[in-house]
């Protein structure tokens, strides 16, 4: 079964600092990952996703997001947050099949000024 | 840009009562999925439908949750009766197909349920 594991429920960072939010995945085949934005009271958004093609992906808003699979890990990066940055980021699996896909609990993100 | 539309936004009930929400996603999206995000939590799917049929509905907590996609198109959720356990946001995504890995799901604005 797959399942996805967001290290932190909460991260909070300095304006201009860097973002780091930490995603593990358990796949027993070759998985696609996403990351979805989700800012109140709205639906999520899809971010970036890696379907194999290359091991660093690059989204939407300047982040990016890098699968290593030795590490089970598609951290979520974005080199200086900015105050729209806050906002619920979620790490999402879905098998080769896609017939679903999985999500984590949930990193919220502050940005402080 | 399409959307996702979803009704109401926001519900509040007793329970004991039935509520239901509508979805209608985007033109030409064949697979549809309603998903219940509890505070804090990430989303939980609850059904998904390829076109007119159920594919998934193995968290769908059937004695008291219906879900219908008649024509293929939009969709009804339905609660009935309405526990204090269903307050969460109930979010409808739509998807082009569902037998593709790199299926990007794109999600309604959500309903909001508080069950008093």
């Amino acid at each position: 079964a797959q399942s996805v594991t967001q290290l932190g429920s909460h991260v909070s960072v300095s304006e201009g600092a860097l973002v780091l939010l930490r995603c593990n995945y358990s796949s027993s085949v070759p998985p696609y990952l996403f990351w979805y934005v989700q800012y109140p009271n709205q639906g999520l958004q899809l971010l970036l996703k890696y379907t194999s093609a290359a091991t660093l992906v690059k989204g939407i808003n300047g982040f990016e997001a890098e699968f290593k699979k030795s590490e089970t890990s598609f951290h979520l990066t974005k080199p200086s947050a900015h105050m729209s940055d806050a906002a619920e980021y979620f790490c999402a699996v879905s098998d080769t099949g896609g017939f679903k896909t999985i999500f984590g609990a949930g990193t919220r993100l502050f940005v402080k000024a | 840009e399409a959307e996702v539309a979803q009704s109401p936004r926001y519900k509040i009930t007793e329970k004991s009562q039935a509520v239901a929400f509508w979805c209608d996603p985007i033109s030409g999206h064949a697979t549809l999925y309603w998903y219940r995000q509890i505070l804090g939590q990430g989303p939980e799917l609850l059904v998904q439908f390829q076109d007119e049929s159920v594919v998934d509905d193995s968290q769908l907590p059937k004695d008291r949750f219906s879900a219908e996609r008649l024509k293929g198109v939009d969709s009804t959720l339905k609660i009935q009766p309405a526990e204090l356990g269903d307050s969460a946001m109930y979010l409808c995504a739509s998807s082009l197909a569902h037998n593709s890995g790199a299926n990007v799901l794109t999600f309604g604005a959500g309903s909001r349920l508080t069950v008093l």
